[in-house]
């Protein structure tokens, strides 16, 4: 059974500072991997998604990377601003979604 | 134009009683699904169909039945409601599924909160 873990489970930083969250998964048998972004009272926006055979995907101040045979995947935000403050969550694609719990991010101004 | 919508957003009812949540999806996506968050902020898959059909069924109990009328709509039909039913259902929609060609990218809907009273 996949398990994703989410650490930390919560982050609180100065705006301009980058981000660094991380996601580790259990079973390494994933056709890939997808970063959302949750606010308050808000469904799931997708941010990255990264297939099994690639090891980065990148979009304006996002990158993600994929380390498929450890188990890992790493979201990094540069240069953090207030408007990035919410629940980020991994979510691992063996067949069926498998979400970890969650990093909620603060960006104080 | 949202690509995903639920509706009702909020739901609010007595234990025992019988409710929908209704799912809708625009993308032209085969695959659809159903999400429980729990109170934990948890999410964890409860169905998904693909093409109408039927590919995953969690330990849910037989209390929720979904139903798929076309590859656009998948319901969420919850009899008996009981007070650990409080959750937020989310529907998510994908092309493909597993192992039949899927592309992987969820898109959610935003959500329906359910509270039993």
């Amino acid at each position: 059974k996949q398990e994703v873990t989410q650490i930390p489970a919560a982050l609180s930083v100065p705006e301009g500072e980058n981000l660094v969250l991380n996601c580790s998964f259990t079973d390494s048998a994933i056709y890939n991997l997808q970063w959302f972004r949750q606010d308050p009272g808000k469904g799931l926006t997708s941010l990255l998604l990264i297939q099994s055979s690639q090891r980065e995907q990148t979009s304006g101040r996002l990158n993600a990377s994929l380390d498929k045979s450890s188990g890992r995947s790493t979201l990094y935000i540069a240069a953090s601003q207030p408007g990035d403050s919410a629940t980020y969550l991994c979510a691992v694609n063996d067949y069926k979604l498998s979400f970890g719990a969650g990093t909620t991010v603060t960006v104080r101004a | 134009d949202t690509a995903v919508s639920q509706t009702p957003k909020y739901l609010v009812t007595q234990m025992g009683n019988d409710k929908s949540i209704k799912c809708e999806q625009n993308l032209g996506h085969d695959t659809m699904y159903w999400y429980k968050q729990d109170s934990k902020k948890f999410l964890k898959i409860m169905f998904s169909y693909n093409n109408k059909e039927l590919i995953i069924n969690e330990t849910v109990p037989n209390r929720f039945s979904p139903k798929s009328p076309d590859k656009a709509h998948l319901n969420l039909h919850i009899n008996s409601l009981e007070l650990g039913d409080s959750a937020v259902y989310f529907c998510a929609s994908s092309q493909g599924s597993g192992d039949r060609g899927w592309t992987g990218e969820l898109f959610f809907g935003e959500g329906s909160r359910l509270t039993v009273l």
